[in-house]
């Protein structure tokens, strides 16, 4: 089944202490993204890579880092969690190409709270 | 610069009655314009997509968006509200660069909530 996967899906931590959140997805999609979702503020883009070895800033990108080693995983770090980073976290990929229509699919979502 | 405005943070509807949902939007390009659906507590599922071709698209559950170039708008409609269509609703503008990068710009969100 094709699908964009996320790990953990529910996560508390305290602050300062560094976690990362996965991402895979199995449709050998080259571009891959993390948002933020917040009440009033809809989704919000932290990061997004185009390819391996790719990433580039979205909207939101304080406080964050990603990678891209492998087409299929793209982890999303903090290095330092604070408060106000705790949000719904989803990732989501789609595929290049005129022919594939940009859809983008998404992960379920991973709800961090950062107390 | 892309920008997408949901014009209603919160709709309610009788169960049985139609649903319109409003989005305008502004692009730069020749965009793609989506709508997704988030149940409670659930990812994001795509509704539906105007990527060109006719301008009235049909997505799943009954739900349909007519894109109106003139007046930059891509409502989202179904004819009878259903208990199982409350949900938030997000309207997505998509734009690809010519350096080949994309951009997708997502609404504020409608909350949408049907009364029986």
């Amino acid at each position: 089944e094709a699908q964009v996967t996320q790990n953990p899906r529910y996560l508390i931590t305290v602050t300062g202490k560094k976690l990362t959140v996965t991402c895979s997805q199995n449709m050998n999609h080259e571009y891959m993204s993390w948002y933020r979702q917040d009440p009033g503020l809809g989704l919000r883009q932290i990061y997004y890579s185009m390819n391996v070895e790719v990433t580039d800033k979205g909207d939101v990108p304080e406080g964050y880092k990603v990678s891209r080693k492998e087409k299929r995983n793209f982890p999303l770090i903090l290095e330092s969690p604070s408060p106000n980073q705790t949000s719904l976290y989803f990732c989501a990929s789609r595929p290049t190409g005129v022919s594939s229509g940009n859809t983008i699919y998404f992960g379920e979502g991973s709800w961090l709270t950062v107390v | 610069a892309q920008s997408v405005t949901q014009l209603d943070s919160h709709v309610s509807v009788s169960e049985g009655t139609p649903v319109l949902l409003r989005c305008n939007y502004s692009s730069s390009y020749s965009p793609s314009l989506f709508w997704y659906v988030q149940h409670p507590n659930k990812g994001l599922q795509l509704l539906l997509k105007y990527t060109s071709a006719a301008t009235l698209v049909k997505g799943i559950n009954g739900f349909e968006a007519e894109f109106k170039k003139s007046e930059t708008s891509f409502h989202l409609t179904k004819p009878s509200a259903h208990m199982s269509d409350a949900a938030e609703y997000f309207c997505v503008v998509s734009d690809i660069f010519t350096s080949g990068t994309y951009k997708y710009i997502f609404g504020t969100g409608t909350r949408l909530k049907v009364l029986a």
